[in-house]
């Protein structure tokens, strides 16, 4: 079936530091790729997706490229802030079945 | 605009009690997610309704739950007999259309306690 598979957390940074996490996914044909981030106390939010293959997602300076001959969508920001300390979830979904699958999330804690 | 909300935002029961979780889409938008998050993990589907029918139930863990949304927009999901399993964060999203391209909104959830 479906699945994704990020990098085990936590992920402790230091500001302005880069940020790389790994999401692998294993799907028939061409699912759509998202990121999504949990802030601490507040719901999920999408951050960015991609919905065909070499597309890149961007938002809020972060980026992920939708490799298919690789099968990854991995984040990543130049320089990050304390502000992006939260939870990241890679997730796909599937044409004909529109659910999301998420990974098992990673969290993130930048500090000062 | 309003985003998705959710109530209640925290739900103790206990063991065996039946709950009901409601669930306030995006005005306007016809597709509707329940997924449900436990302490550590991703998001799991649950149920998704396209319109007023369930396109899509089988991520339901067993037929002590079930869903409904008889108008096409608020829908409710319905725990019997709850278990200290049931516990986790419930999860609503919404979305314009149905496509897989499409951006789902997620509520803040509903923290479910079965003690």
């Amino acid at each position: 079936g479906n699945s994704v598979t990020q990098m085990e957390g936590p992920v402790t940074l230091s500001e302005e530091a880069f940020l790389t996490i790994n999401c692998t996914y294993t799907a028939t044909g061409y699912p759509s790729l998202f990121w999504y981030v949990q802030y601490p106390g507040e719901g999920l939010q999408l951050l960015l997706k991609a919905t065909k293959a070499d597309d890149k997602g961007s938002n809020k300076g972060f980026e992920a490229t939708y490799r298919k001959e690789t099968t990854s969508f991995h984040l990543e920001k130049g320089s990050v802030q304390v502000s992006d300390s939260a939870v990241y979830f890679c997730a796909l979904s599937k044409g004909g079945s529109e659910k999301l699958v998420f990974g098992k999330g990673t969290k993130l804690t930048v500090n000062p | 605009g309003a985003g998705v909300s959710q109530t209640p935002s925290n739900k103790v029961t206990e063991k065996g009690k039946y709950v009901e979780l409601r669930c306030d889409p995006i005005s306007g938008h016809t597709a509707l997610y329940w997924y449900r998050q436990s302490l550590g993990q991703g998001p799991e589907f649950l149920i998704y309704f396209q319109g007023t029918g369930a396109a899509d139930d089988s991520g339901l863990p067993n037929d002590r739950f079930f869903a409904v949304r008889p108008e096409g927009s608020v829908s409710t999901l319905k725990i019997q007999r709850t278990e200290r399993g049931d516990s986790a964060v419930y999860l609503c999203a919404s979305s314009a259309t149905r496509t897989n391209t499409d951006t789902q909104y997620f509520g803040p959830g509903t923290r479910l306690t079965v003690l």
